[in-house]
C-alpha cells in the first residue's frame, strides 16, 4: 500500500521557534509538494520539488524553506514561526506525469 | 492565482439522494481532478479527467468536463452517510508541476 507519512500530526510551538515538518514517501515518486490548508482558502502551494536537491517556489513561499536531500524525504522548515503560520500542513507526492497526488494525513501546527 | 472554485460551499442531502458539486476554473488546463477529504485527514484522489475527455465514471462517481465553459461537475449517486466529507477540484495547467485547488464543497449526507 502506498504511503506518505508526515512526522507529526499535531504540534504546538511558540513565536520565533524553528519548526521542522518532515514528510516521507515510500513510492519512489519524483515529485513532492507542501501545501497549507486554511478554512475558506482551500490548499495553497508553498513549495514543490521534482527531484533530489531541486525545489521550486509555490504561491506562498514567504516564511518557509524546504529541503530534499533524499528522494523519499521532503522537509518543510519554518525558520522563525509566527502566529499567522498556524495552519494544517499537507505533504503530497506524485509519480512524474501521472497527475495523481498522494497525500499524507497532515500536520496541524499551532503557533502561540 | 486560485483556479478552481467549487460550488456550492456546503451541501446537505439525505442518504440515497444524488449529490452534485461544480467546479469552475479560469485558464486552460491539462487535466482536472477531484479529491475527497474526511475531517482532519489528508486528501484522497477520486478521479482524473483529461482536457480531451468530456465524461468519466468510477463506481458511483460521474465527472463531466466542459472546457468551453471552463467547468466540471462531480456527481455522487445514491449517497451514503460515509460520503460525508469535503470535496475539492484541482486543476493541472503545467503537467503536474503545480496543481491548484479550490476551497472545496462540504457535503453532509444525513442518515
Amino acid at each position: 500500500d502506498v504511503k506518505v507519512t508526515q512526522s507529526s500530526r499535531y504540534l504546538v510551538k511558540r513565536t520565533g521557534e524553528k519548526v521542522f515538518l518532515e514528510c516521507v514517501q515510500d513510492m519512489d515518486h519524483e515529485n513532492m509538494f507542501w501545501y497549507r490548508q486554511d478554512p475558506g482558502l482551500g490548499l495553497r502551494l508553498i513549495y514543490f520539488s521534482y527531484d533530489v536537491k531541486m525545489k521550486e517556489k509555490g504561491d506562498i513561499p514567504e516564511g518557509y524553506s524546504v529541503s530534499r536531500e533524499k528522494k523519499e524525504r521532503f522537509s518543510l522548515i519554518l525558520e522563525s514561526a509566527s502566529t499567522n503560520q498556524t495552519s494544517m500542513y499537507l505533504c503530497a507526492s506524485m509519480r512524474g506525469g501521472t497527475g495523481e497526488l498522494f497525500f499524507g494525513e497532515g500536520s496541524r501546527l499551532t503557533v502561540l | 492565482s486560485q483556479q478552481g472554485e467549487e460550488d456550492p460551499q456546503a451541501l446537505s442531502i439525505q442518504e440515497g439522494e444524488n449529490a452534485t458539486m461544480n467546479c469552475s476554473y479560469k485558464t486552460s488546463i491539462n487535466n482536472l481532478q477531484w479529491y475527497r477529504q474526511n475531517s482532519g485527514r489528508g486528501l484522497v484522489h477520486l478521479i482524473l479527467i483529461r482536457s480531451n475527455e468530456r465524461e468519466k465514471h468510477s463506481g458511483r462517481l460521474r465527472v463531466t468536463l466542459d472546457t468551453s465553459k471552463k467547468s466540471s461537475s462531480l456527481l455522487i449517486t445514491a449517497s451514503r452517510a460515509a460520503d460525508t466529507a469535503s470535496y475539492f477540484c484541482a486543476t493541472d495547467a503545467n503537467y503536474g508541476q503545480n496543481f491548484v485547488f479550490g476551497p472545496g464543497t462540504r457535503l453532509s449526507v444525513l442518515p
